[in-house]
């Protein structure tokens, strides 16, 4: 079965660290760019990174960029995102999407059910 | 960045309706446009890709149309498993950035 499945969401305090991982199956991982979208709960959808099929090219949105590291391990099948200085508005349902080329493209065909961030003291 | 903006952002509706729903960016995005469903707790799903491409296994009562800055997704006869919440998003630029999201809910 084709399939995302995330892992690594918690309660976290302000300010500390965090590390989500993406598994993914049924589909040839090394092949295709990798994204993670966020949606704060009852708000809408957030890109927040993009990694091309060999790492070569990444992306983030300002709202992360030098607090949030995109990686993945092609022989693994998965993909990661490390989170430092985390703050309160990093709140949400983190979901790990797939591209449909190799290089950054900017739509998502294939997505995982998310796993949950909550930042608080 | 590219704002989206949706319309309506509830949309009332019954088995076997004829619904659309609208999405406007902030500038033009030739057909770069992707509309999803998504309901709480489970993966969201591509439906439609560069505006009007139907993506395989999606039923062909879903539609979209639209160049430039003004795009629609209709519905022709709506299905139970139907009702949830459908967002659009630009792939012209980055970052790529989505609509609020039209929750699409029973009468």
């Amino acid at each position: 079965e084709v399939q995302l499945v995330e892992s690594g969401g918690d309660l976290v305090q302000p300010g500390r660290s965090l590390r989500l991982s993406c598994a993914a199956s049924g589909y040839s991982f090394e092949e295709y760019a990798m994204h993670w979208v966020r949606q704060v709960p009852g708000n809408g959808l957030e890109w927040v990174s993009g990694i091309s099929w060999n790492s070569g090219d990444i992306a983030y949105a300002d709202s992360v960029k030098g607090r949030f590291t995109i990686s993945r391990d092609n022989a693994k099948d998965s993909l990661y995102l490390e989170m430092d200085t985390l703050r309160t508005d990093d709140t949400a349902f983190y979901y790990c999407a797939k591209g449909d080329t190799k290089g950054l493209d900017w739509f998502f065909d294939l997505w995982g059910r998310g796993t949950l961030v909550t930042v608080s003291s | 960045d590219i704002q989206m903006t949706q319309s309506p952002a509830s949309l009332p509706a019954s088995v076997g309706d004829r619904v659309t729903i609208t999405c406007r960016a902030s500038e033009t995005i030739s057909t770069f446009l992707n509309w999803y469903h998504h309901k709480p707790g489970r993966a969201p799903k591509l439906l439609i890709s560069a505006a009007s491409t139907l993506q395989s296994g999606v039923p062909s009562r879903f539609s979209g149309s639209g160049s430039g800055t003004d795009f629609t997704l209709t519905i022709t006869g709506l299905q139970p498993e139907d009702f949830a919440i459908y967002y659009c998003q630009q792939s012209y630029t980055t970052p790529p950035t989505f609509g609020q999201g039209t929750k699409l809910e029973i009468k």
